[in-house]
């Protein structure tokens, strides 16, 4: 079955960067694009950006250029976001989540919450 | 930004209920309107996409409707799982943008 699994939460210090890890299992990881979002305290969800693990080729919400990187390996089927400058804003849970065939995520990973403090 | 607005925020029902969940898009988005379920500490979970179809092992008792920039998510005979926060979602232009949510809570 189709698995997402996240890295643990993480506590920062504002101004640093975090990187959460989500690895994919059940299905090719190279066939789906891989979307990141996250969800701060009593806020909607919001899309941060997307990830084509085939090529590399990432596509950022305005909000979040020049601040966030989406990467992949591929030989160990997980994708990364890392996000740099922290401030309070950013504490949330971080979910990646993969797009199903019509443009919908239809499977989530289990959430990293991300505290920053100082 | 196509801006999402769900109604109500909250509301209360019992189980056997029919509950019904409105979505509006601020601009006209085809049917690239999804719904997921969210429960705390869990992963969100898909149930409808492209408006109307119910995501694989879905239960029937959930069903959604709509087009352009109004949308709809019925839950017929609400069970005890179904007790949770729904969200709406639009896919049809970046950035792809979430309802606040409506937590469907236990009369």
């Amino acid at each position: 079955q189709v698995q997402m699994v996240q890295s643990g939460a993480e506590l920062k210090k504002p101004g640093a960067s975090v990187k959460v890890s989500c690895k994919g299992s059940g299905y090719t990881f190279t066939g789906y694009y891989i979307h990141w979002v996250r969800q701060a305290p009593g806020q909607r969800l919001e899309w941060m950006g997307r990830m084509n693990p085939n090529t590399g080729g990432p596509n950022h919400a305005q909000k979040f250029q020049g601040r966030v990187t989406m990467t992949r390996d591929t030989s160990i089927a997980t994708a990364y976001m890392e996000l740099n400058s922290l401030t309070s804003d950013d504490t949330a849970v971080y979910y990646c989540a993969r797009e199903g065939m019509l443009r919908n995520f239809d499977y989530w990973g289990q959430g990293t919450l991300v505290t920053v403090s100082s | 930004d196509t801006q999402m607005t769900q109604s109500p925020s909250s509301l209360s029902a019992s189980v056997g209920d029919r509950v019904t969940i409105t979505c509006r898009a601020s601009q006209g988005i085809t049917t690239f309107l999804n719904w997921y379920q969210l429960k705390p500490g869990q992963a969100p979970k898909l149930l409808i996409y492209d408006a109307s179809s119910v995501h694989s092992g879905v239960p029937s008792r959930f069903s959604g409707s709509g087009s352009g920039t109004a949308f709809t998510l019925t839950i017929s005979n609400l069970q005890a799982e179904d007790f949770a926060t729904y969200s709406c979602q639009q896919s049809y232009t970046t950035p792809w943008t979430f309802g606040q949510g409506t937590k469907v809570e236990i009369k």
